[in-house]
């Protein structure tokens, strides 16, 4: 199956500092996906990224398509508490008769106070 | 707009009993539905999915099984529980072969 290397693992950072994370892969995706789950929750979806290149905000959230379309990146601008939480890459690829998500493992952010 | 439910929360059962997780999505039609177990907070692991009712596809061997009587439900089912089935198991559905919506997910433990 298919495999995303998400890093770091796991970022302490203070409030109000900027945060970036990353996920590659061996193999190329038409679409990333970054998606916050809170503590006890489901995933949420933030950002979606279809094209090559791509630039797209979320509020302080900016995500990338990397060029070569074998990597990702998340930016959080200006951190605050409610920030806390696992951040999973995600990308789709077909399997048998339907498309299926990938997961990177996780970063885990805390931001101190 | 599409919302999907899942119940319950949270679940304590002992080894040997049997398990049934529901899932039900609402605002959308024919949606493909996915099962997901995350284990210790990290790594979502592909469980089941299915494109349409009575089409359950499964992605790794193991003590549960799915069904999906009606376009819009999903179930996860065991005959007898192990501990190692402990986790929190995610369903979520998926429209446009692309994005997965997640719901609140249950944790399941196993005594």
């Amino acid at each position: 199956g298919q495999q995303l290397n998400q890093s770091p693992q796991s970022m302490f950072i203070q409030e109000g500092e900027d945060v970036s994370m990353n996920c590659t892969s061996s193999s190329i995706f038409n679409t990333w996906l970054w998606y916050k789950q809170d503590p006890g929750e489901g995933p949420v979806l933030l950002i979606a990224l279809y094209k090559a290149g791509e630039l797209t905000s979320n509020g302080r959230l900016t995500a990338q398509f990397g060029i070569t379309r074998k990597d990702s990146f998340l930016n959080i601008s200006a951190s605050i508490p409610s920030d806390v939480g696992i951040y999973f890459c995600a990308g789709p690829f077909s399997s048998g008769s339907a498309r299926q998500l990938t997961f990177g493992s996780g970063t885990q952010l805390t931001v101190l106070p | 707009s599409q919302t999907i439910h899942q119940w319950p929360a949270t679940l304590v059962q002992p080894v040997g009993s049997p398990l049934s997780l529901e899932c039900t999505v609402e605002g959308t039609s024919n949606p493909n539905l996915y099962w997901y177990r995350q284990a210790a907070g990290r790594g979502l692991q592909l469980l089941f999915y299915s494109v349409g009712i009575g089409q359950i596809s499964s992605e790794v061997p193991q003590n549960l099984s799915a069904s999906r009587p009606q376009d819009r439900q999903f179930i996860l089912s065991s005959k007898k529980l192990l501990l190692s089935d402990s986790g929190f198991y995610l369903c979520a559905y998926g429209q446009t072969n692309t994005e997965a919506f997640f719901g609140q997910g249950t944790r399941l433990t196993v005594v």
